[in-house]
């Protein structure tokens, strides 16, 4: 299986909570990560959790993270339009060259919040 | 800051031609990666820079791709000769290796390549 595992496509309905779900099998991630793609753009980080947290909160977003399970979510608090996007999981441990956190990424979920 | 600049933006071509695409990273930065993402394959790491350096290229497919990065401010990846399978949307990221935000990548807006 892949290193990084998550859920192609979900959909909500526009004010609800949208929970997207990762699983992982490093165990020994550093930090783990959420990037959204918006269409015709880059990934850009919009948020992430060091391995040693079980839970960070940043305004609507909240990120859960069981490490027992190799678990990692993503909930957006009232889902607005504007959050339709593909949104990447990653995990990423320290490189013995240059010490730089290279990320493992999933293969994305499409949101797709409707009125 | 005007972020990681890639281009061209979009780029077609004929099987056979050689195609250059160009980044440049975000100032100060000291890591660059290379990333080509399908929809088959999803989001792939092509290969990694450190201090221009190049560090991992165990990503690049095949011996028609290869990658410089003559100084701090740019590199390229090249492919020569092209083929269709090798359409797909190539990101370029940056990313410091020092300071409170080494762990995050920063992406360019990325080069849609269209090999016909």
């Amino acid at each position: 299986g892949e290193d990084v595992e998550q859920s192609l496509f979900l959909s909500v309905r526009e004010g609800d909570s949208s929970v997207i779900n990762c699983t992982y099998t490093d165990s020994s991630s550093t930090y783990l990560y959420w990037y959204k793609q918006e269409p015709g753009a880059g990934l850009q980080l919009l948020t992430y959790i060091f391995s040693n947290m079980d839970m960070k909160q940043d305004q609507r977003l909240t990120v859960l993270l069981n490490k027992k399970d190799k678990h990692l979510s993503l909930r957006i608090a009232d889902t607005q339009t504007g959050d339709s996007a593909i949104y990447f999981c990653a995990e990423s441990r320290t490189l013995r060259f240059g010490g730089s956190y290279i990320p493992t990424f999933g293969r994305g979920t499409s949101l797709i919040v409707h009125p | 800051d005007a972020g990681v600049i890639q281009s061209p933006r979009h780029e077609v071509t004929e099987m056979g031609q050689e195609v250059t695409l160009r980044c440049k990273p975000i100032s100060g930065h000291n890591s660059l990666f290379w990333y080509r993402q399908t929809m088959m394959r999803g989001l792939e790491l092509l290969i990694y820079f450190n201090n221009n350096v190049p560090i991992d290229d165990s990503g690049m497919p095949e011996d028609r791709f290869s990658a410089k990065m003559p100084n701090a401010s740019f590199s390229t990846l090249k492919i020569q000769p092209s083929e269709p399978r090798d359409s797909a949307v190539y990101f370029c990221a940056s990313s410091p290796t020092s300071g409170s935000r080494s762990y995050e990548q920063y992406f360019g807006p990325g080069t849609r390549l269209t090999v016909t």
